[in-house]
Order: C-alpha cells, then structure tokens, then sequence
C-alpha cells in the first residue's frame, strides 16, 4: 500500500496564476482533508471532503477550492495565487470520522514569485 | 471555537532524561485528542490517540478534562525521539482537526 500519495512534490507559480494539487487517498479510506502549512507552523485545515461533498471547511479565502472524484481522490485549486499561498501542502486520508488517526501525504511545496 | 495550545516550540533535552511535551485545548464538547510526529525527512505520521490509552515507543498521554490537557510523556528519552510533535484535536460534526504549532524535541547525545 503506497498510503497517500500527493503530486507534484514542488511547485513554483507566478503571482495571479492558478494552480492544482492532486492527491490520493490510502487505500479503504474514504475521507481527504487539506492542510496549509506554512514555514514553523503546524498545518492549517483548509476543507475536508466526504462522499464528494465538501464537509467542514477552515478559515481559507473562496480561491481555495476543491474536489473529490468517486474514487476518492482529491483535488485542490488554488486561484489567484498571492506570494502568501507559499506553504507546504499537506492531504491526510482517513475512514471517515478519521478517529482512527490520519494518514498524511508528503505533501507539495508550493512557492510562488 | 476549537484551539490547541503547544506552549514550547523547542525542547532540549539530555539522553535518558524524561521528557514532557505540553499540549492545552480548548473545546465547549467532547474532543479527540492525538499526538502526530514528524522525524527528519519523513512524513507527519500518528503517534497516539487518547482514546486508545496505548503506549507508543515508550509514549503516554492523558486527557486531563479538567485541565484541558494532553501532556505527551516519555521518562528516558532516546535519541532518536528527536523530532517534530504535534499536538491535534478532533471536534465538531465532521471531523474537522486542529494542529497546535508544533513542539521540536531535541535529544543531546
């Protein structure tokens, strides 16, 4: 089992651009959450998604959206990108309430110029 | 409105000394408490949850309702215990988790 795989690893976009971050959940879960997090920071939630439905969201700006595709992967649009989306980006799948624990991905590295 | 609370961004320790990692929460329901760990070039992985009352690599935790906290303990740290330990709660309908910012545990040899 691959577990969570994120791609790409690292990124580099341009101010104003728009970018899209892929991941793919460990097998038998159901459930991708997003995270932000920036250098010296824990990971902040960005929106989670369940039965392709986004379910809880955190406190994130309407240029950050996503998908979930009846496979489970996930996807997370970021638009109009500002030097301040610079972070890493983490996926953690999980089954359901994700009491057992989350799996994270490596994550992306998005820097933008 | 969920947060957690790791007061410490860097702690040092020696060899076989005990360790105390602290982790405050604020949260009006019941929450889920959990320790993740970062080593060195490797992924944020599950270290721990509260409701299991385990032991991991020599780890406990204990929820203290009262004084909403999650201490993480271990009472000989090795050296490879060095890394990034993030304290998370789990709250709210659909699971939505809040990191604290992270404490780095230092081993001195």
């Amino acid at each position: 089992d691959a577990g969570v795989t994120q791609s790409p690893t690292h990124l580099i976009k341009t101010r104003g651009q728009q970018v899209t971050l892929r991941c793919s959940p460990k097998s038998g879960h159901d459930t991708v959450s997003w995270y932000q997090q920036a250098l010296g920071q824990g990971p902040q939630f960005i929106f989670q998604y369940y039965e392709e439905e986004e379910r809880q969201r955190g406190n994130f700006p309407d240029r950050f959206s996503g998908h979930q595709f009846p496979n489970y992967s996930s996807e997370l649009n970021v638009n109009a990108l500002l030097l301040g989306d610079s972070a890493l980006y983490l996926c953690a799948s999980s089954h359901r309430r994700g009491t057992d624990g989350y799996t994270f991905g490596s994550g992306t590295r998005l820097t933008v110029v | 409105a969920q947060r957690v609370t790791q007061p410490e961004k860097l702690l040092s320790v020696f060899k076989g000394a005990p360790v105390e990692l602290k982790c405050n929460y604020s949260y009006s329901g019941s929450p889920e408490l959990f320790w993740y760990v970062q080593y060195s070039r490797q992924r944020l992985q599950l270290l721990l949850r509260h409701i299991s009352r385990e032991s991991i690599k020599g780890f406990t935790a204990d929820l203290n309702k009262g004084e909403t906290s999650f201490h993480l303990k271990k009472p000989f740290a090795q050296e490879e215990d060095s890394a990034m330990y993030y304290c998370a709660l789990i709250g709210g309908g659909y699971q939505k988790v809040t990191f604290g910012i992270g404490t780095k545990l230092q081993v001195i040899p």
